[in-house]
């Protein structure tokens, strides 16, 4: 399986609901980013946080990581059709090399 | 923007062509990275550049080859590409190792 996995695959919500991702990784890491990408664009750097934190903050986002069950999750409160979306989570295994796990469709209806 | 941008947006080519892929970032960054994005399948990392030095190359086919004149370009220089090489291929620049990275809108390309 892959280093980085996110689950669920595939989340439809409505607008104003919370949106959980999570993912799931095997190896230690330094730090665990999550990225945005809209349909068959370049992907946006959303939040980065350190092995050392277990919860970090960015307007409508929270991060949570847990490295004793090598887990993260991404909470997006009140969801816009604007976050209809793929999120990535990516684990920084050191040497410059980032490793993407196979992302969250995000779908989220007015 | 992200202060990274890729030429072409789209490539449609046949297997005997050459071709290249540009990439420029204007933000000052000292390392660069090409990526290959396929339908289901996570995000390939191709090869990475730190200050202009090959540091990393993912085990990529000799069909593609980097080049990185300067800190601020990067090309992907492609021939006798096979069809299922046809994907979107993204660049993305950091300041340094390990912080986030920079990506470009991405190449679409389709080998006929």
């Amino acid at each position: 399986s892959q280093q980085g996995e996110e689950d669920p695959q595939a989340l439809s919500i409505q607008e104003g609901e919370n949106a959980t991702m999570n993912c799931s990784y095997k190896t230690s890491i330094n730090n665990l980013q999550w990225y945005r990408q809209n349909s068959g664009r370049g992907l946006v750097h959303l939040i980065l946080i350190r092995s050392n934190e277990r919860e970090k903050h960015s307007g409508r986002l929270r991060v949570t990581l847990d490295t004793s069950k090598k887990s993260s999750s991404l909470l997006i409160t009140a969801s816009r059709a604007a976050d209809t979306a793929s999120y990535f989570c990516a684990t920084d295994l050191g040497f410059q090399k980032l490793v993407f796990g196979t992302g969250t469709r995000l779908l989220v209806s007015p | 923007e992200t202060g990274v941008t890729q030429t072409p947006r789209h490539l449609v080519m046949g297997m005997t062509n050459k071709k290249s892929l540009k990439c420029e970032q204007h933000l000052g960054h000292n390392a660069m990275y090409w990526y290959k994005q396929s339908a289901k399948k996570p995000l390939e990392l191709m090869f990475v550049y730190s200050l202009e030095e090959r540091v990393e190359n993912n085990s990529v086919p000799s069909r593609f080859s980097p080049e990185c004149p300067n800190s601020s370009h990067l090309f992907l220089h492609l021939h006798t590409l096979q069809p299922e090489d046809s994907a979107l291929y993204l660049c993305a620049s950091s300041q340094d190792r390990g912080e986030k990275q920079y990506f470009g809108p991405g190449t679409r390309l389709l080998v006929l």
